[in-house]
């Protein structure tokens, strides 16, 4: 079974808003990474949470950790139409193989 | 990421047929992935090597194999392709150098469909 799950499947919101994806897992991570992939290409790295850091922002990116509730959150602010993409959590669980576990993403639509 | 070259991008296959994908990069990494993207299902990890000489199997390997030929060569083949094989395949790397905390850096995937 996947080790991350994303809420919601989908989402669909106006620019300018504010965009909240939630990620849960099961196991004792090292870390968890979001990636965004726009239709038709690879991923891309955004962002990368340790297990001991409890948030993280990175330009209009805020990404959040509860190891305790096993669950992470991706909110983006003030949102673009060129944010319109597929998001990832992905959860590094072994120790130096650099092996993912991803999770099966959350479409977000950001209508102009 | 274009530093991370995947070959072909669309292939359509017949049963039986065996394939390659390759994946070539430009970023000096050491380690290289394999991973199918299948709808609802996220990705998935085939198989991984952290150089020439070492070739690590992933969540979903039955049916795969892989070359590491180089450094910056990396090959998935599908000796004998079934249907159930259709999917995006994605190749990465990543540098290792901050161990499990190096991001990956993907290629734009291979569009595989097998009738």
């Amino acid at each position: 079974s996947q080790q991350g799950e994303e809420d919601p499947q989908a989402l669909s919101i106006q620019e300018g808003e504010n965009a909240t994806m939630n990620c849960s897992y099961k196991t004792s991570i090292n870390n968890l990474q979001w990636y965004r992939q726009n239709s038709g290409r690879g991923l891309v790295h955004l962002i990368l949470i340790r297990s001991n850091e409890r948030e993280k922002h990175s330009g209009r990116l805020r990404v959040t950790l509860d190891t305790s509730k096993k669950s992470s959150s991706l909110l983006i602010t003030a949102s673009r139409a060129a944010d319109t993409a597929s998001y990832f959590c992905a959860t590094a669980v072994s120790s130096n193989t650099g092996k993912l576990i991803f999770g099966q993403g959350t479409t977000l639509q950001v209508k102009p | 990421d274009a530093d991370v070259t995947q070959t072909p991008r669309n292939r359509i296959t017949k049963t039986g047929k065996r394939i390659m994908l390759e994946c070539s990069q430009t970023k000096g990494h050491d380690r290289m992935y394999w991973y199918r993207q299948d709808p609802g299902l996220g990705l998935r990890l085939i198989y991984y090597s952290f150089d020439v000489k070492d070739i690590n199997k992933g969540e979903i390997s039955d049916g795969y194999s892989v070359s590491r030929q180089a450094q910056a060569k990396f090959s998935l083949s599908l000796e004998s392709a079934i249907p159930n094989q259709t999917a995006l395949y994605f190749c990465a790397t990543s540098d290792g150098s901050r161990g499990e905390n190096s991001p990956l850096h993907f290629g734009n995937g291979t569009r595989l469909t097998v009738t």
